[in-house]
């Protein structure tokens, strides 16, 4: 596709409840990134996909986060048993290589989650 | 955990001034800079990316990269309204078997007209 996209755009869940975000990054980016950002703050990393492989999980907040990534494309984020404290905005991030050239990276508009 | 430190601001100039934002990073092998734009309640974009020491110019915007300093800053010249926004500054993270993107905590710049 011509840019990242995220989706769903907006998720309110009820606390105790499973939800899934997906991000298709650009067409050929090889990295993929996921991060949270919440409100006023800055922008927390969460985990790094080089192809289908994370090669670092230690970002994820606890073990009720998970993600994954198939054919070297899309990825889901998925929370389990979402609490308050998870609600925050998900942005997604590719990038073209892994290496230290050609790494900037192109953000999704971002799946902005609340926990009710 | 590698660093990346900003002032977080807010940074107040008048319109048609010369912002400047800093950024400070931990990791003295790093290699590659990143400047990110981001809107209040949107993503961040992708401004200026910068590799060697010294000047890098596109259009209004200079990155200034002095890896002995670990130091790298954004100038913005004739600042406008509309570059009101945080800006964020990025540099991969080399311990990791990949690389990821670390990110500053951003500054935020209020250009008044």
């Amino acid at each position: 596709g011509a840019g990242v996209s995220q989706s769903p755009s907006n998720k309110v869940t009820e606390k105790g409840k499973d939800v899934e975000l997906r991000c298709d990054p650009i067409s050929g980016h090889t990295a993929l990134y996921w991060y949270r950002q919440s409100l006023g703050q800055g922008l927390e990393f969460l985990i790094y996909f080089q192809g289908n492989s994370a090669p670092d999980k230690s970002g994820l907040p606890s073990d009720r986060f998970s993600a994954e990534r198939t054919g070297g494309s899309v990825s889901t984020l998925t929370i389990q048993r979402t609490q308050q404290e998870d609600s925050a905005v998900y942005l997604c991030a590719s990038s073209l290589y892994p290496g230290t050239g050609g790494k900037e990276a192109f953000f999704g508009q971002g799946t902005r989650l609340t926990v009710v | 955990q590698k660093e990346v430190e900003q002032n977080s601001g807010p940074l107040s100039v008048p319109e048609g001034a010369i912002a400047s934002l800093n950024c400070t990073y931990s990791d003295r092998g790093s290699q590659s800079f990143f400047w990110y734009r981001q809107y209040s309640g949107k993503s961040p974009e992708l401004i200026m990316s910068i590799y060697s020491n010294g000047d890098k110019e596109d259009g209004r915007f200079t990155a200034q990269l002095n890896k002995a300093s670990q130091y790298v800053s954004l100038l913005i010249r004739d600042s406008q309204p509309s570059d009101s926004a945080t800006y964020l500054c990025a540099v991969p993270d080399l311990n990791q078997a990949g690389t990821a993107l670390i990110f500053g905590k951003g500054t935020t710049l209020s250009v008044s007209s």
